[in-house]
């Protein structure tokens, strides 16, 4: 197994410009999710989808938009880049351990990005 | 506010030490909390899970203790080694899909 893939691994945008993160994995996980990590501020909650066709926002989801057609897809989209939006970007999936919902996540390697 | 804190300064200790590491929280009710690994320029790796009405979890040299009367997880790595060096960090689950990190504690083993 793969495992949580994410390309590219380093990205330089212009202020304005649009670009999709992408993100895969192959372990038929139902969850994945989009988490951005800044210096001092922890990883922070982006986008989340518990299965294909549905998606929910988390704790900064502004700027971002995600879809989930298939299991294995995730893409982040970033309409309009801004400086700000300079960070790491990790995609994770996980599934439930639990029946009361506890997920251990599979993290991928990350997405440098940075925004001129 | 909602916080999540880590130790805020690096931890050094001496190899075959114990280490001690703490997340405190503020304004969540946790169902469950997690411990994740993070190496330099890699992504996190999931260590443990422990639930709001469990006490403590044990895995080889690591423990998790979760005590939410006073809101706080300590992780214990015992008998260290220099390659345990990382950054550690936690994360909350309350009811629902949302997790919440902590920003993390630097763990260095000294040979």
């Amino acid at each position: 197994n793969a495992g949580v893939t994410q390309t590219p691994k380093f990205q330089v945008l212009k202020t304005g410009q649009s670009m999709t993160l992408q993100c895969a994995q192959d372990m038929n996980h139902e969850y994945m999710s989009w988490y951005r990590q800044d210096p001092g501020m922890g990883l922070r909650l982006i986008h989340y989808s518990v299965g294909a066709g549905i998606t929910d926002q988390g704790e900064v989801p502004n700027g971002y938009n995600v879809s989930r057609s298939t299991t294995e897809d995730f893409p982040l989209r970033l309409l309009s880049a801004a400086p700000s939006q300079t960070s790491v970007y990790f995609c994770a999936s996980s599934y439930s351990v639990t029946s009361g919902g506890a997920y251990e996540q599979y993290f991928g390697p990350g997405t440098r990005l940075t925004v001129t | 506010s909602q916080k999540i804190e880590q130790n805020s300064e690096a931890l050094n200790i001496q190899e075959g030490k114990t280490a001690t590491l703490t997340c405190n929280y503020t304004n969540y009710s946790p169902a469950y909390l997690q411990w994740y690994r993070q190496d330099p320029g890699r992504g996190p790796v999931f260590l443990l899970l422990i639930r709001e009405n469990e006490k403590e979890k044990r895995k080889e040299r690591l423990k998790v203790t979760f005590d939410t009367t006073l809101k706080q997880s300590l992780f214990h790595i015992t008998a260290s080694q220099p390659a345990d060096s990382a950054t550690y960090l936690c994360a909350l689950q309350p009811t629902g899909n949302q997790f919440y990190f902590g920003t993390g504690t630097s763990l260095t083993v000294i040979p």
